[in-house]
């Protein structure tokens, strides 16, 4: 159980156009997901976090109108990176939060989404 | 947030216990303890995690110091595939309950 998946894995856009990431936890119900985002070499950095049927949270730095999050339904959260550009490639992962049960509270990551662009 | 100061790097024989400490001295009284591993290009993968009392589950053992201010993750066993960055994690009690990860230590298993 706990199963958290991403799509695409991988990604290669040129810049100025936008890509969507979606992340599903396909066995439990997550009313709240979190995006990180890790340069290489690097720690993981925590991007936002979505909500439910609400607007996402965002950490301090990084743009909401750059990285739209949706989470329209208990098992469905996407990122869209908007009018991309070399900076933004990196490794993306999601992670869901388990509302209930013995693992309640504890967050289940994707396995990530590498994008390049060009 | 609590902060966690774990050492960047360790290596480890094949077969031997991993012992793979983590400081938190400024954890609060309510606020749990996670350990992840994230294997190269991976996302990371659930380990353990405690309040106060020791853990055990089929991957690991978490001991706990009695004033919760550092913590070890034990790998009885170590394997080749073991190797990776484990990250220590005091998680946030309040609002969303979000991470803020540390940089990890990265362990080597050793053949």
């Amino acid at each position: 159980g706990a199963v958290v998946s991403q799509h695409p894995s991988r990604v290669i856009c040129k810049s100025g156009t936008s890509v969507k990431i979606e992340c599903r936890s396909l066995d439990f119900q997550a009313t709240t997901m979190f995006w990180y985002r890790q340069f290489p070499k690097q720690s993981l950095m925590l991007m936002a976090t979505s909500n439910e049927g609400s607007k996402a949270t965002y950490e301090q730095g990084v743009e909401k109108d750059k990285f739209l999050i949706n989470h329209a339904s208990l098992t469905l959260s996407t990122l869209t990176v908007t009018s991309a550009h070399p900076e933004d490639s990196s490794f993306y992962i999601c992670s869901a939060r388990s509302d209930r049960g013995r693992w309640e509270e504890t967050q289940y990551f994707g396995p990530g989404t590498r994008l390049l662009v060009l | 947030d609590a902060k966690t100061t774990q050492p960047p790097s360790m290596d480890c024989a094949e077969g031997r216990a991993a012992n793979l400490p983590c400081n938190h001295s400024t954890i609060s009284g309510n606020e749990y303890v996670y350990w992840y591993r994230q294997i190269h290009s991976q996302g990371p993968q659930y380990i353990i995690h405690g309040l106060k009392n020791n853990e055990t589950n089929e991957m690991a053992s978490l001991i706990i110091t009695e004033d919760r201010k550092s913590s070890t993750l034990i790998l009885p066993h170590a394997t080749l595939r073991d190797t990776a960055v484990y990250y220590c994690i005091v998680r946030v009690t309040s609002g969303t309950y979000k991470y803020i990860f540390g940089t990890g230590t990265r362990l080597k298993v050793l053949a």
